[in-house]
């Protein structure tokens, strides 16, 4: 199957500074990302819908200031959790749809585990 | 929007026998039924997948049925081995006409299989 990519793996990083995180999908383009946020031992709560090209879209109650996405071309999208604090250490996963031949199979990253201290 | 409900939360089964996971979706215009299992510390990755138009459908040890009736559908897992133990999410969606998959996932089941 189609491969995604997150860097960095996880984070550790000081209250009040900006983390980015990098979605990549390595051998297929994706006009489509998501970004979700998992707590320990809790289903994906999806975040926001990344189109290439365009502004994301938020779901309800998550804060757009705080959490940037941009979708910059079809293969990498970019989450940056601004000014961060202890209650946004989350695990942080990522996935894509495929432009071609575009079955409704979404391809998940490895995922990225934000630790705020 | 989409609820999706998934049941149990944990299961704990004997190697060599088999597990069943079941989920509720709300809304009828879904269409994507999608399973994933998730080690610890990894993203989902997809086991097995069904769409609307079709009531059943089998991968080796891996099977999905779905009940559009009744807005449910399952996952069976067969002869189960100690590596199958993960955490399992189904999920629900209503993929749009060009492009675009919203997942609305379960609550997830811890499975177990021990020796």
């Amino acid at each position: 199957g189609a491969v995604v990519s997150q860097h960095p793996s996880w984070v550790i990083c000081k209250s009040g500074t900006s983390v980015k995180i990098e979605c990549r999908s390595l051998d297929f383009q994706a006009t489509t990302m998501f970004w979700y946020r998992q707590f320990p031992k809790q289903s994906l709560m999806l975040m926001a819908t990344s189109n290439e090209g365009s502004k994301a879209t938020y779901e309800q109650g998550v804060e757009k200031d705080k959490f940037l996405i941009n979708h910059a071309s079809l293969t990498l999208s970019t989450l940056t959790v601004t000014s961060a604090h202890p209650e946004d250490s989350s695990f942080y996963i990522c996935s894509a749809s495929t432009v071609a031949g575009w079955t409704g199979e979404l391809f998940f990253g490895e995922g990225s585990r934000l630790t705020v201290l | 929007g989409e609820n999706v409900e998934q049941h149990p939360s944990t299961l704990s089964v004997q190697e060599g026998d088999s597990a069943v996971i079941k989920c509720t979706y709300s809304d009828s215009a879904s269409n994507y039924f999608p399973w994933y299992k998730q080690e610890l510390g990894k993203g989902p990755q997809l086991i097995i997948d069904i769409r609307s138009n079709v009531g059943e459908k089998k991968d080796q040890r891996i099977a999905v049925t779905l009940n559009k009736t009744a807005k449910h559908f399952s996952l069976h897992i067969t002869e189960t081995q100690p590596e199958d133990s993960a955490v399992y999410f189904c999920a629900a969606s209503n993929i749009l006409t060009g492009g675009g998959n919203k997942l609305t996932f379960g609550t997830g089941t811890q499975l177990k299989v021990e020796l």
